[in-house]
C-alpha cells in the first residue's frame, strides 16, 4: 500500500497559467478531502468527494477552482489563471466512511504550488 | 459552526521531558476529536482521535489524550519525548452525522532539543 499520491511534489506557474493538481487515493477508500496550506491561514479545507460524487466544496473559491473525481483511483484539483495567493501547499487525503463514523484521514505528502 | 483553537504556536522541550499540548474546541453537539502530526515537507499523519468513552485515548509513539468536556479541551500529552517527536502538531474537530469534514487548529510546533 504506497498510501495516497500526489502528483507533482513541486509546481511553479507564471501568473495567468493553469495547473493542474492530481491525487491518487488509497484503494478501496470511499472518501477524497482537498485541502490547502499556508503559514498565514493554515489548513483550509476545500472539497470532499464520497464513491466520487462531489458531497461537499464549500470551501472551493467560487472562481477559477475545480475538482473533479472521474474514477475511484484518482482526483484532480485545477486553478485556471493561477494568482501569487495561490501559492500554497495542497494537501490530498482519503479514508474508508462508515454510517457517521469519522475515519481516520490519509495524507499524501502534498503539492507545494508556487505562482510567480 | 465548530472552531478549534491551539493556543501555543511553538513549544521547546528536552528529550525525556513529559510534553501537554494544548487543543480547545467550541461546538455544542456530538463531535469527534482527533490528532494529527506533520513532519516538515510531508503530509499529516494520524494520532488518535476520540469520540465517546474512556476519555483518555492511546495513540502511536506513546502519545496520549485526554478529553473534557467542562473545559472543552482535548489535550494531547507524551511522557518522555524524542528528538524524533519534533514536528507540527495538529488537533481536528468533526461533527457527527454531519460528514467527514475535519476543521483543525493552527498548529503547535513542538522542537525537541536533544
Amino acid at each position: 500500500n504506497a498510501g495516497v499520491i500526489q502528483t507533482p511534489r513541486h509546481k511553479v506557474t507564471g501568473k495567468g497559467q493553469e495547473a493542474t493538481l492530481w491525487c491518487e487515493p488509497i484503494s478501496g477508500h470511499s472518501a477524497v478531502f482537498w485541502y490547502r496550506q499556508t503559514i498565514v491561514q493554515g489548513l483550509e479545507f476545500l472539497t470532499y468527494f464520497r464513491n466520487q460524487a462531489p458531497i461537499d466544496d464549500s470551501g472551493m473559491p467560487k472562481e477559477r477552482f475545480s475538482a473533479q473525481m472521474p474514477n475511484q483511483s484518482h482526483s484532480t484539483l485545477k486553478i485556471q489563471s493561477t494568482q501569487p495567493q495561490d501559492s500554497a501547499v495542497y494537501l490530498c487525503a482519503s479514508s474508508l466512511e462508515f454510517g457517521g463514523s469519522a475515519e481516520t484521514l490519509y495524507f499524501g505528502s502534498g503539492t507545494r504550488l508556487t505562482v510567480l | 459552526t465548530q472552531t478549534v483553537s491551539q493556543s501555543d504556536a511553538h513549544v521547546t522541550v528536552f528529550e525525556g521531558d513529559s510534553v501537554e499540548l494544548r487543543c480547545n474546541y467550541s461546538y455544542g453537539g456530538s463531535i469527534y476529536l482527533s490528532w494529527y502530526i506533520q513532519h516538515h515537507g510531508h503530509g499529516l499523519q494520524f494520532l488518535l482521535k476520540y469520540y465517546s468513552g474512556n476519555p483518555v485515548v492511546q495513540g502511536v509513539n506513546g502519545f496520549e489524550a485526554e478529553f473534557s468536556k467542562s473545559d472543552s479541551s482535548f489535550h494531547l500529552r507524551k511522557a518522555s519525548v524524542h528528538w524524533s517527536d519534533s514536528a507540527v502538531y495538529f488537533c481536528a474537530v468533526s461533527v457527527h452525522n454531519m460528514g467527514y469534514k475535519l476543521t483543525f487548529g493552527t498548529g503547535t510546533s513542538l522542537l525537541v532539543d536533544p
